[in-house]
């Protein structure tokens, strides 16, 4: 089974412009979930799509959006983006109530901000 | 506000000891705990996990071990191998299902041969 894909792998962008980034989960699993990495921050979650609904949401403010395609890919944008928002992005696959394990990440996406 | 504290940023363990990693909550509500394991470059891998009605789970050289009162977990390696030398995460949600995970800083843990 292949796993969770994210592209692409390192982006470097500069402040004000917007990014999107693309997570692919694994087959037959419909949520995914985004984290953002950051040195001595850990993982912080974004947000859960589970149906092409929002699930669940952390404490990141509006610029940062997602959503969730019918084939269950999900995209992730950041819009006028800021210094601090260089980090890597992780995004993580379940089957939900279709397994009882847990969550599967992708390699994530290195994204600089410069 | 961190609510899932891993205090120690790193760990160096002889090859064939025990490794013990800790991590601390203050979210009483939290009822599912994981632990994950990450290689640079590479996203995080679950290990283990264990819910909060239970005190300990094993599986492998990995065992979890669980203090509600004291909101305190911990995960032992034995042996150590150098396979292991990593960044450990560990994580908390509200439920077991919950996909909102909350993790700690991670501990870098490094085996020496």
């Amino acid at each position: 089974k292949a796993g969770v894909t994210q592209t692409p792998r390192y982006l470097i962008k500069t402040r004000g412009q917007q990014v999107t980034l693309s997570c692919s989960p694994i087959s037959g699993h419909r949520s995914v979930s985004w984290y953002q990495q950051t040195p001595g921050q850990g993982l912080q979650f974004l947000f859960e799509y589970f149906s092409e609904t929002q699930r669940n949401k952390g404490n990141f403010p509006g610029r940062f959006s997602g959503r969730q395609f019918s084939n269950s890919r999900s995209e992730m944008n950041v819009s006028t983006l800021e210094l601090g928002d260089s980090a890597l992005y992780l995004c993580a696959s379940s089957g939900r109530w279709q397994t009882t394990d847990t969550q599967y990440f992708g390699p994530g996406t290195r994204l600089t901000v410069l | 506000d961190q609510q899932v504290k891993q205090n120690s940023p790193s760990l160096s363990v002889q090859e064939g000891r025990i490794s013990i990693l800790n991590c601390d909550y203050t979210n009483s509500m939290f009822d599912y705990f994981l632990w994950y394991k990450k290689y640079p470059a590479e996203g995080p891998t679950f290990l283990i996990s264990i819910s909060s009605i239970k005190d300990k789970n094993e599986d492998g050289r990995f065992t979890v071990f669980l203090n509600k009162s004291a909101k305190h977990l911990s995960l032992h390696i034995v042996p150590s191998q150098p396979g292991d030398s990593a960044v450990y995460f560990c994580a908390a949600s509200l439920s077991f299902g919950n996909e909102k995970l909350t993790f700690g800083t991670g501990t870098r843990l490094t085996i020496i041969p």
